[in-house]
C-alpha cells in the first residue's frame, strides 16, 4: 500500500471549515484514498473515500488533485465533536466478494476550539 | 443495527493467564478484522478473515496469539499466556463484500 504523510496536528475554530491535507505521492492507479477518524477512546469511524473525482457526503468533502498525489479532507463547519485523530489511508480497490486490510499511519490530531 | 459487538469492554488479568476476546460482526458482513492499538505502535492489523477463512495473519505478534472464526457471526482472539506488553485496546471490525470497515468499541486489556 502507498505511504501517506499528514501533519501531526491542526487546530480549527468552531464553525469554520477544517481542511486536512494528505500526501500520497506513490499512489498507484488502482488505489483509493480513504479517510477515517477516531474520537478519543472509540473505534475508528469511516468518513469518505474516493478514486479520482471529488466526493461529498453528509460528513465531509474529499478533494483529490488531478495527479492524485495529494488530497484534502474538508469538514465544512467544524464542531467540538469533530475533535479527533483523522487518518488518511491508501488501499487497493476491494473485490466484490472480499475485503482488504487498512494500514493506519499516525494521522492528524484535529482540535476544534470554541 | 447493533453494530460490531465486542466483549468484554474491559479486561484486567495477571501475567500468564489466558485471555479471550470476542467479536460479533454486523450481520451480512463477510470480512472480519482484528486490530490492536497502543501508544507506541499505533493502530495495527493483527489478522483478517474473509468468509470465515484467515487471509492474512502476518500481524499476529507470536504464537501466544491465536484467532478463530468458527462461523459468520462470531470470532475470538486468544492470548495464552498473556504478558504485560500485550496491554492495549483491541478492536474488531467487519465489512460487507467490497465495502468499508465498521469498527467495534474495542476491548481495553490490561495485563499486570
Amino acid at each position: 500500500d502507498a505511504k501517506t504523510t499528514q501533519p501531526t496536528s491542526m487546530d480549527c475554530a468552531e464553525g469554520r471549515a477544517a481542511n486536512l491535507p494528505c500526501n500520497h505521492s506513490t499512489i498507484s492507479g488502482n488505489e483509493y484514498v480513504y479517510w477515517y477518524r477516531q474520537i478519543h477512546s472509540q473505534g475508528p469511524q469511516y468518513i469518505i473515500h474516493g478514486l479520482k473525482n471529488n466526493e461529498t457526503n453528509e460528513m465531509a468533502s474529499l478533494i483529490i488533485t488531478e495527479d492524485r498525489k495529494s488530497s484534502t479532507l474538508i469538514l465544512p463547519h467544524a464542531t467540538l465533536r469533530d475533535t479527533a485523530v483523522y487518518y488518511c489511508i491508501v488501499r487497493p480497490g476491494v473485490s466484490e466478494t472480499s475485503g482488504s486490510r487498512l494500514t493506519f499511519g499516525e494521522g492528524t490530531q484535529l482540535t476544534v476550539n470554541p | 443495527d447493533a453494530g460490531v459487538i465486542q466483549s468484554p469492554r474491559h479486561e484486567v488479568t495477571e501475567m500468564g493467564q489466558e485471555v479471550t476476546l470476542r467479536c460479533k460482526p454486523i450481520s451480512g458482513h463477510n470480512s472480519l478484522f482484528w486490530y490492536r492499538q497502543t501508544m507506541m505502535r499505533g493502530l495495527e492489523l493483527l489478522i483478517y478473515f474473509n468468509n470465515n477463512v484467515p487471509i492474512d495473519d502476518s500481524g499476529m505478534p507470536e504464537d501466544r496469539f491465536s484467532a478463530k472464526m468458527p462461523n459468520a457471526s462470531f470470532s475470538t482472539l486468544k492470548i495464552q499466556p498473556s504478558e504485560p506488553r500485550d496491554s492495549a485496546v483491541y478492536f474488531c471490525a467487519s465489512s460487507p463484500p467490497g465495502g468499508r470497515q465498521y469498527f467495534g468499541p474495542g476491548t481495553r486489556l490490561t495485563v499486570t
